[in-house]
């Protein structure tokens, strides 16, 4: 069965810093890979996702991450983080019929 | 964009009670998910539904669960006799065959 290790439970970044937040998973087989955001009281909304090709991939507002099979790791990036990235971030690994196991989440506060 | 609409947004209902989430999968998604969120935990799989039929449960989704897809458009999970610990975010999701899964904002139980 896959699972989803996100490590650091919050991280506190000043605004215009750099965000790196980590994900491992253990999956047999090639993983298919997602980052959901979460804002308060909201619902989770797709980052990005890796199913197969270029190791580094774009997400939608200016995140990025990178699938390393060596390291089992997909760390999502941003190089500026703005005051709306506060929120809470969860790594997904999903099977072949796209049933999700998610991580426990990393909550991201951003300082001025 | 397209997206998935779920109702109520928040219910609160006594212990016993029947309660019904409904959603609204995007329109050519062929696979559809519920999900549940206890607050302060993961994010987790209840079930999988596709050509009117379960695909998967999960050990969560017990006889007190169901779902139903009752016309072309509508997806309703309906726990028989709730209980306090039933008290969640439960998010419904659909995807097409071989894609991404898309979330909806959530329906949040309480259960007093």
């Amino acid at each position: 069965a896959q699972s989803v290790t996100q490590p650091d439970i919050h991280i506190t970044v000043s605004e215009g810093a750099s965000l790196e937040l980590r994900c491992n998973y253990s999956y047999g087989a090639t993983p298919y890979l997602f980052w959901y955001v979460q804002s308060p009281g909201q619902g989770l909304q797709l980052l990005l996702k890796y199913f197969s090709g270029d190791t580094l991939v774009q997400g939608i507002k200016g995140f990025e991450a990178e699938f390393k099979r060596s390291q089992s790791s997909f760390n999502l990036r941003k190089p500026s983080v703005h005051w709306s990235d506060a929120a809470e971030y969860f790594c997904a690994v999903g099977e072949d019929d796209y049933k999700l196991s998610f991580g426990a989440g990393t909550t991201v506060t951003v300082r001025a | 964009e397209p997206e998935v609409t779920q109702t109520p947004s928040h219910q609160v209902t006594q212990m016993g009670q029947e309660v019904i989430l409904r959603c609204v999968p995007i329109s050519n998604h062929l696979y559809f998910y519920w999900y549940r969120q206890i607050l302060g935990q993961k994010v987790e799989f209840l079930v999988s539904f596709y050509n009117n039929e379960i695909s998967e449960k999960s050990e969560i989704f017990d006889d007190q669960f169901s779902v139903e897809r009752p016309d072309g458009s509508n997806f309703t999970l309906k726990i028989r006799s709730t209980k306090l610990e039933d008290s969640a975010m439960y998010f419904c999701a659909s995807s097409e065959l071989g894609n991404t899964i898309y979330f909806g904002e959530g329906s949040w139980l309480t259960v007093v």
